[in-house]
């Protein structure tokens, strides 16, 4: 059973270049989510899905764009990356809603120069 | 502002050395608490939901507690694969991220 499935694992960009995270989940969950680790900060809620075609912020969604026209898949897009977006993300998904147990995805290490 | 702290930021114990991490929230009204635990290199992976006040949860050599503005948990006799970031998540009314995640306790066993 793959779960949820990211990829890159890394990925190095330069500035103001267009980066896409994948993520993928084979638990046909209906939520979805994106959050960003960084030191000292936890981890913080990027953008989150209800279901297909449904879409929302979270604390710190400047300069991303999510879309979800599948259920099973959840593509994060950096639209011009910057050095402020160097961090770990994690793609999670629930089955119960937005405010139960997650199952979080291993992580893409993203670097922009 | 709503936060969560956990402390210690790190922590070092010898096998069998018990001891407890703390999450302390600012804000009344808590609907849930949870607790993840975080290998390097990996994403968090869930370990206990505690709703109210007085709940305890048990996992193995964990166990999670909770009051009205904190929770612990408390490893007994921990051994080396038990080292890992220990994090807490809290779901607010007030929150607009839906749930706010502390920033972890790193506890590390030393044989």
């Amino acid at each position: 059973d793959a779960g949820i499935t990211q990829s890159p694992r890394y990925k190095i960009t330069e500035t103001g270049r267009q980066v896409t995270l994948m993520c993928h989940q084979t638990w046909s969950h209906s939520y979805m989510f994106w959050y960003r680790q960084d030191l000292g900060h936890g981890l913080r809620l990027i953008y989150y899905s209800a279901a297909a075609d449904i879409t929302d912020k979270g604390e710190v969604s400047d300069g991303y764009v999510v879309s979800r026209s599948k259920t099973e898949n959840f593509p994060l897009t950096l639209e011009s990356a910057t050095r402020s977006q160097t961090s770990v993300y994690f793609c999670a998904s629930s089955p119960q809603g937005i405010n139960e147990k997650l199952f979080f995805g291993s992580g893409t290490q993203l670097s922009v120069l | 502002e709503d936060q969560v702290t956990q402390s210690p930021e790190a922590l070092r114990l010898q096998e069998g050395e018990s001891s407890s991490l703390n999450c302390s929230y600012t804000v009344s009204g808590l609907r849930g608490l949870f607790w993840y635990r975080q290998d390097p290199g990996k994403g968090p992976e869930f370990l206990f939901t505690l709703y109210s006040a007085g709940e305890e949860k048990e996992k193995e050599r964990l166990k999670a507690t909770l009051t009205k503005k904190e929770s612990f948990l408390h490893i007994t006799a921990p051994k080396p694969e038990d080292s890992a970031t220990y994090l807490c998540a809290v779901d607010l009314p007030s929150s607009a991220s839906k749930i706010i995640f502390g920033s972890g306790t790193r506890l590390s066993i030393r044989p």
